[in-house]
């Protein structure tokens, strides 16, 4: 696509429910990130894929986290048991390599809320 | 370990000022690269400059320019003839590292710019 998509835009989820963030990159992109932006932290990062495999996985804040991207394309970010902290705009970027001198694109992110 | 400082949170201006958003960053690192990120209210960070760690020239893009200096660390962004629609919470975020951390990005807090009319 012309753009990254996120889906979907808002969430709201009660308190030990799981969730899915799903992340659709721009064509031909083969790096994908996930951050997670919330009050008080700023931007964090926490995982990055280049093709299907994650080489970096220790933004993850807990195990309750996970994140896939099959196919070296579409990448879903799962929180199990979700708790009120886990409440932040989680962000998507891809960029066409991976590497220091390529510029990400961000998509507009999902804005999740625990209730 | 890598850090972005980006020291003011908040500024407010009144249309038309000049206003300088500064950024101090930290890497043990000899190659590495600089960005700014705009983020408006609605949300998508909007990619504004990309510069390498062997290329301190300035930069400037209308309204926009960049003073990068490696002998204080800083990375400093200057809108000029500022205007409402400037206004947003602007980010300063550093790459560097190899290996398992290559192309992850280090961000500042942000610094919230409002333009008054």
């Amino acid at each position: 696509g012309a753009g990254v998509s996120q889906s979907p835009s808002n969430k709201v989820t009660e308190k030990g429910k799981d969730v899915e963030l799903r992340c659709d990159p721009i064509s031909g992109h083969t790096a994908l990130y996930w951050y997670r932006q919330s009050l008080g932290q700023g931007l964090e990062f926490l995982i990055y894929f280049q093709g299907n495999s994650a080489p970096d996985k220790s933004g993850l804040p807990s195990d309750r986290f996970s994140a896939e991207r099959t196919g070296g394309s579409v990448s879903t970010l799962t929180i199990q048991r979700t708790q009120q902290e886990d409440s932040a705009v989680y962000l998507c970027a891809s960029s066409r390599l991976l590497g220091q001198d390529n510029g990400y694109t961000f998509g507009s992110g999902t804005r999740l809320t625990v209730v | 370990a890598q850090k972005v400082t980006q020291a003011q949170t908040e500024i407010s201006v009144v249309e038309k000022e000049d206003v300088t958003l500064d950024c101090v960053y930290e890497t043990r690192d000899t190659t590495y690269y600089l960005f700014w990120y705009k983020q408006p209210p609605s949300g998508e960070l909007v990619f504004l400059i990309r510069r390498n760690s062997f290329d301190e020239q300035n930069e400037i893009s209308g309204r926009y320019s960049w003073n990068f200096q490696k002998s204080t660390s800083s990375f400093n962004f200057t809108i000029t003839a500022s205007q409402v629609v400037d206004s947003a919470v602007y980010f300063c975020a550093l790459s560097a590292g190899r290996g398992s951390t290559l192309g992850r990005l280090y961000f500042g807090r942000g610094t919230q710019l409002t333009v008054w009319p």
